[in-house]
């Protein structure tokens, strides 16, 4: 992996269901993980920062786990509210800590 | 706290002209980066600068430059612009990348026409 890359590209659920969302990463010279939520007229929002192998946040009901040995986080919504509709992106600190290189997002909807 | 500051938020410019992009960070933030959105593209790194200093710089061409003050603001200019130039160019402060995540401006949204 040379790049930053996400997937799926875009993702519509019902509320109440739970989704993941996967970002691939470069994983060597490994600094940190970000991930951010970027809702529509607004600025990206930062939700985690992650650097250790095996870590795992949680805010809410939005949580992340990170592994750097072979350059994956996965980002888990439970119970998806129509408030979680948003673009989800996450970034990469690699090769430098002044650098941070963000994919292309997963647009997530959902609807009632 | 006073969040990131950018100004102006809307810019329109003909081919050819330069314009000057400004972002005053959140105290306390010494790193401030920059970063181009584009349709259909996720953000383009710009550069990142760091006590006055460019510690990076993304794959963009000479016309792109910027600079930062002693008290942290930061400006970007492009010369020459191009109608590709259009875009929202947004700026992000941190106190520690490896920390804490990038508190975002409101961005600039730069009309060439």
């Amino acid at each position: 992996i040379l790049n930053v890359e996400q997937s799926p590209q875009s993702l519509h659920v019902q509320e109440g269901d739970s989704t993941n969302f996967t970002c691939s990463f470069p994983s060597s010279n490994f600094y940190a993980l970000h991930w951010y939520r970027w809702e529509t007229a607004k600025s990206p929002e930062a939700l985690f920062v992650m650097t250790l192998n095996g870590d795992e946040k949680k805010k809410g009901r939005i949580s992340a786990t990170l592994n750097t040995k072979e350059g994956y986080s996965y980002l888990y919504i439970k119970g998806s509210q129509p408030e979680d509709s948003a673009t989800y992106l996450c970034a990469s600190l690699t090769g430098t800590a002044s650098k941070l290189t963000f994919g292309t997002g997963t647009r997530l909807q959902v609807t009632l | 706290k006073a969040g990131v500051t950018q100004t102006p938020r809307y810019l329109i410019k003909t081919r050819g002209q330069q314009v000057t992009l400004s972002c005053s960070p959140i105290s306390g933030h010494r790193s401030v980066s920059w970063y181009q959105q584009t349709p259909g593209q996720g953000l383009q790194f710009l550069f990142e600068y760091f006590s006055e200093t460019q510690r990076n710089k993304g794959n963009f061409p000479g016309r792109f430059s910027g600079r930062q003050f002693s008290n942290s603001r930061s400006e970007m200019n492009v010369s020459t612009l191009e109608l590709g130039d259009s875009a929202l160019y947004l700026c992000a402060s941190s106190f520690d990348s490896l920390t804490d995540g990038y508190t975002f401006g409101s961005g600039t949204r730069l009309t060439v026409v």
